[in-house]
């Protein structure tokens, strides 16, 4: 069974500090995913890595794909109150369904 | 960019009644919908994948004759829970995929309380 383990489950910094959170996994995924979701809301796609080593960014945050592919981080700069919320990383691999990680609860205080 | 449409999102219903909670692709068609079940400050719980015209595989655990699951057109899938208890009260939320690509787009998710 693959398993993503992100860390830390909770983070509360204050507004302009950086953050990095991370997704870790025993197995290989051919694609990973992060999403951020907002209470009530669905899950909400910021970016897909594909290749291990790729770096894609996406105004103040930074996505990191292993090079392995086992691995994922999200490094955000300058972290505003609109920030908060639960970020998901999960990983693909062939035709398995999406593994999601348990998730990464960030609140961001002005 | 691909857009699915659940509803509804809030349902209040009486336990051992029924629920339908739709799911419809606007603007892409749905070849594989995945229906999701996420508790209070916990991750996604995958239930169920259905392809279109063809029966759900569901997950480990999940009861397939309490959790009907309806793929009937590639822009509509439908998850009905049977005789609701209060355990089943929780967020639910459908994914359309398009077949061989990283069109993954979720809903918005259905908020179901049983009292």
């Amino acid at each position: 069974t693959q398993l993503l383990e992100q860390s830390p489950q909770f983070l509360s910094i204050q507004e302009g500090e950086n953050l990095t959170v991370y997704c870790n996994s025993s197995s290989v995924f051919s694609s990973l995913q992060w999403y951020r979701q907002e209470p009530g809301e669905g899950p909400v796609l910021l970016v897909t890595v594909v290749t291990g080593g790729e770096v894609k960014k996406l105004k103040r945050l930074t996505f990191q794909f292993g090079d392995a592919r086992k691995d994922s981080s999200l490094h955000i700069t300058a972290a505003q109150p609109g920030d908060t919320g639960l970020y998901l990383c999960a990983g693909s691999s062939g035709n398995t369904p999406l593994v999601f990680g348990k998730g990464t609860r960030l609140s961001v205080i002005a | 960019g691909a857009v699915v449409s659940q509803h509804p999102s809030r349902v209040i219903c009486k336990s051992g009644t029924s629920v339908k909670i739709e799911c419809r692709s606007l603007d892409f068609q749905a070849t594989t919908m995945f229906w999701y079940r996420q508790f209070p400050k916990q991750s996604l719980m995958l239930m169920a994948t259905s392809n279109e015209g063809s029966k759900a595989t569901y997950e480990q655990g999940v009861e397939k004759d309490k959790f009907l699951i309806n793929h009937a057109s590639l822009t509509l899938s439908t998850l009905t829970v049977t005789s609701a208890h209060p355990e089943d009260s929780s967020f639910y939320i459908c994914r359309g995929s398009l077949r061989g690509g990283y069109g993954y787009t979720f809903g918005s998710g259905t908020r179901l309380t049983v009292v």
